[in-house]
């Protein structure tokens, strides 16, 4: 099965431009996650998602950063204007409804390879 | 979100060795999950509790959830090359909820 899957794996851009990195989560997952990874502050959750519907956007750091899950299978994560302090590892996971049992899958939260960005 | 604290920041042993890594929370979660992260890669999912007091294996690994909800440990027995990694704890408040997540135990095995 496929798992999540992330683009572009690499980014390196100049400061000011527009970045948009993009996930599609597990088919059949009906939540979806994006995290920050850096050095400093570690994993950070920047916003996610339930049924296509912002639940939680309280990471996201400022305007600059916005996020869209238009339909089940697809989502996007947006900079703009890029600055250098946003250089990280951008992570996206998924995962599905629980069962309501408990068990290995009960809402496991599975994480994409990460987009590596570099804004110089 | 909350940061858990996590210990030991970084363990460098020798193969064969056993391990052992914990997680605190000054507030409960209801579920506890351990990840290992290789470089270059996103995390991948080890073991997740969802009980206090479980204790649940997986291979060489063995992890548990604290009675009070507030911690969790991770055991690895008889280390192995392969396992050199970042190790991350997660606590999760209510299903379906985002992650928080401790800073990481760096492993270094070496044959």
């Amino acid at each position: 099965d496929a798992g999540v899957i992330q683009s572009p794996r690499h980014e390196v851009t100049e400061m000011g431009q527009e970045v948009t990195l993009r996930c599609k989560p597990i088919s059949g997952h009906n939540s979806l996650f994006w995290y920050r990874q850096t050095m400093m502050r570690g994993l950070e959750l920047l916003i996610y998602f339930n049924n296509n519907v912002p639940i939680d956007d309280s990471g996201m750091p400022e305007d600059r950063f916005s996020a869209k899950m238009p339909n089940a299978s697809f989502s996007t994560l947006k900079i703009q204007p890029s600055e250098p302090r946003d250089s990280a590892v951008y992570f996206c996971a998924s995962s599905r409804p629980g069962t309501g049992e408990s068990g290995s899958d009960q809402e496991t939260q599975y994480f994409g390879p990460g987009t590596r960005l570099l804004v110089l | 979100g909350q940061q858990l604290n996590q210990s030991p920041q970084s363990m460098f042993i020798q193969e064969g060795e056993d391990v052992s890594m914990n997680c605190t929370s000054s507030s409960i979660f209801n579920t506890w999950l351990w990840y290992k992260q290789d470089p270059g890669e996103g995390p991948v999912l080890l073991i997740a509790l969802y009980k206090a007091g479980e204790l649940t294996s997986n291979g060489r690994l063995t992890a548990q959830f604290g009675i009070t909800r507030k911690d969790s440990f991770l055991n690895i027995s008889a280390s192995i090359p392969s396992d050199v990694g970042i190790y991350f704890c997660a606590g999760q408040k209510l299903a379906g909820y985002a992650l928080n997540f401790g800073k990481g135990t760096s492993l270094l095995v070496t044959p």
